[in-house]
């Protein structure tokens, strides 16, 4: 069965803190993605990566990078945690020849207090 | 620029009704359109994708969808739901391969006894 795995369900952590979010898939895709979800406002794409160290900025990069050294893990980085960064994150992976076909890790509920 | 409206931002409906879910997107260009699905605290996976080909394109538990060129549309639709159907479903565009997938907002599927 495919996965794609995120390192913590919930997080809760302090303004100003450096957080990591992991993610990691096992079924050999090029094309990572992480997004943030937000009630009313659906899913917006925070930033991708079409490969090892590439990385393209999505609609809403301000406050965060990204980090891929290897090709099953994708980080994501708030460098100071601010409380409107407050929000669930979901992590993808897709197959560049099924385009579109994009597979979810369960997400990180994470809180900045 | 692309864009998605899903037009209802709740749909409440009762057991082994009909349903529809609409969704309008707006592209200049040829698209290729999905639905997905997120089940309460689970991560998104996908229902069905219109890619090309057959305008009625039929996905995963019983949901299918048209593609209407002219009305720029691609509703979902199920004939018969089930308690299990409640979640929230996002509709998303992108308009060729390798171009980021755009979200619609979600519309949540509550479905009742």
């Amino acid at each position: 069965d495919v996965k794609v795995t995120q390192s913590s369900r919930y997080l809760v952590k302090r303004t100003g803190e450096k957080v990591f979010l992991e993610c990691v898939q096992d079924m050999d895709h090029e094309n990572m993605f992480w997004y943030r979800q937000d009630p009313g406002l659906g899913l917006r794409l925070i930033y991708f990566s079409y490969d090892v160290k590439m990385k393209e900025k999505g609609d809403i990069p301000e406050g965060y990078s990204v980090s891929r050294e290897k090709k099953e893990r994708f980080s994501l980085i708030l460098e100071s945690a601010s409380t409107n960064q407050t929000s669930m994150y979901l992590c993808a992976s897709s197959s560049p020849l099924r385009w579109g076909e994009q597979y979810f890790g369960p997400g990180t509920r994470l809180t900045v207090t | 620029a692309q864009s998605v409206t899903q037009l209802d931002s709740q749909v409440p409906v009762f057991e082994e009704a009909p349903v529809e879910l609409r969704c309008n997107y707006s592209s200049s260009v040829s698209v290729y359109l999905f639905w997905y699905v997120q089940y309460p605290n689970q991560g998104l996976q996908l229902l069905l994708k219109y890619l090309s080909g057959s305008t009625l394109v039929k996905g995963i538990n019983g949901f299918e969808a048209e593609f209407n060129k002219s009305q720029t549309s691609f509703h979902l639709r199920k004939p018969s739901v089930h308690i299990s159907d409640t979640a929230e479903y996002f509709c998303a565009v992108c308009h060729q391969a390798g171009t980021a997938l755009i979200f619609g907002k979600g519309t949540t599927l509550s479905v009742s006894s």
